[in-house]
């Protein structure tokens, strides 16, 4: 059964830097893109970030490009989102999301339960 | 960035109606659109990939359609566990842009 768990939200405040983590089980992690998606609360999805199989590649919302770094560590299979500089507008759950991208195409097919991030004074 | 905007933004529908949802691109994406449903409270799942593609394990009432800059997502008769806010997705280019949702619900 795949599962993605999600954890290292929190309560942080305006500057401040968290890492979320997203602990992956029940496939071949290695194999799969994995994504980053936020939403605010009671507002749509927005995507963040996501990065390749071996991590060799990753892209980025233009929002957070320079404050936000995602990585992987196919060893332990867990997926991280590095963030700093953290805005109240970063309020939001994140998602992890696995995403097999079959023949180039790319589908969020798994989503971990998310985490909660808070920004505020 | 393409943008992704979704009609209606609600809607409220009888068990058993036809319901159907219209996502447009701001730019043609070919097929490169997914649908995804939201139950209150719950993490997002995907409906259909590739425009009209279902995935394993959605009821068959789901269908989408089209390609380009139009695309439908229809309910062919509406069941109480649908009650969700359905968005759609493109993954044509990054950033992978949805649309703002829509809230479905039973009257």
């Amino acid at each position: 059964e795949v599962q993605l768990v999600e954890s290292g939200g929190g309560l942080v405040q305006p500057g401040g830097s968290l890492r979320l983590s997203c602990a992956a089980s029940g496939f071949t992690f290695n194999s799969y893109w994995m994504h980053w998606v936020r939403q605010a609360p009671g507002k749509g999805l927005v995507w963040v970030s996501r990065i390749n199989g071996d991590g060799s590649s990753s892209t980025y919302a233009e929002f957070v490009k320079g404050r936000f770094t995602i990585s992987r560590d196919n060893a332990k299979n867990t997926l991280y989102l590095q963030m700093n500089s953290l805005r109240a507008e970063d309020t939001a759950v994140y998602y992890c999301i696995r995403d097999p991208d079959s023949y180039g195409y790319s589908v969020l097919d798994y989503w971990g339960q998310g985490t909660l991030v808070t920004v505020s004074s | 960035d393409i943008q992704m905007t979704q009609s209606p933004s609600s809607l409220s529908a009888f068990v058993g109606d036809r319901v159907i949802i219209t996502c447009r691109a701001s730019q043609s994406i070919r097929n490169y659109l997914n649908w995804y449903q939201q139950k209150p409270g719950k993490a997002p799942k995907v409906l259909i990939y590739a425009a009209s593609s279902l995935q394993s394990g959605v009821p068959s009432r789901f269908s989408g359609s089209g390609s380009g800059t139009e695309f439908t997502l229809t309910i062919s008769s509406l069941q109480p566990e649908d009650l969700a806010t359905y968005y759609c997705q493109q993954s044509y280019k990054t950033p992978y842009t949805f649309g703002q949702g829509t809230k479905v619900e039973i009257k």
